[in-house]
């Protein structure tokens, strides 16, 4: 069965720290992925998108990596900040035109 | 960035009535828009996609005439919850999409969410 997992419910880093979440999906052949922010209360918050051949995607303190081999991506935020608080969420679409998305991490940075 | 909205941001309802949510895409022309639906601490389920002036298509599982959905402009969809109940009561979030090819890389911008709470 088709499955995207976020295989961290909950992290939990120092502020400063570089707080890496990772995603991995079965049964998918993406043609690129994305990753949301959600705020509690909130509708998602478009963060970045990834294609298939780019091997890592950066903006600001965010970087993203897409291993089509592995099955796998990997989100970072450097210099973590308590306001980077927050549900990340990965998303990729099939190809049909629709987005299906993963379970979510709930990152909490400690000030 | 796009601005996507959605009302209301809250409704509570007795059981056996029906509700309207509304999404607008408020600076574009969404071709394509989405449905989910959230449960506590849960990721976003698609219900549904719909394109401007066509049928929607539901994900499986998803009752299509309890969940009503009419696109009927390039800037509105609505959603109803017909003769709702308790097991309905959730987080319904729309997206909104101006991408036509149905492998568009437009990015999906997301309204603020509407809870629904039935009694």
């Amino acid at each position: 069965s088709q499955k995207i997992e976020q295989n961290s419910e909950a992290l939990n880093i120092q502020e400063g720290k570089t707080a890496t979440l990772t995603c991995n999906y079965t049964n998918y052949s993406p043609a690129y992925l994305q990753w949301y922010r959600q705020d509690p209360g909130r509708g998602p918050v478009f963060l970045l998108l990834i294609r298939e051949n780019e091997k890592e995607k950066r903006k600001e303190r965010l970087k993203v990596t897409f291993d089509t081999t592995l099955k796998q991506s990997l989100f970072h935020i450097t210099a973590s900040q308590p306001a980077d608080s927050a549900t990340y969420l990965c998303a990729l679409d099939p190809g049909a035109n629709n987005l299906f998305f993963g379970t979510g991490t709930r990152l909490t940075v400690i000030p | 960035g796009a601005v996507v909205s959605q009302h209301p941001s809250r409704v509570i309802c007795k059981s056996g009535t029906s509700v309207k949510i509304e999404c607008r895409s408020l600076d574009f022309q969404a071709t394509t828009m989405f449905w989910y639906r959230q449960f506590p601490k849960k990721s976003l389920m698609l219900m549904a996609t719909s394109n401007e002036g066509s049928k929607a298509t539901y994900e499986q599982g998803v009752e299509k005439d309890k969940f009503l959905i009419n696109h009927a402009s390039l800037t509105l969809s609505t959603l109803t919850v017909t003769s709702a109940h308790p097991e309905d009561s959730s987080f319904y979030i729309c997206s909104a999409r101006s991408g036509t090819s149905a492998t568009s890389t437009d990015t999906q911008y997301f309204g603020p969410g509407t809870r629904l709470t039935v009694l």
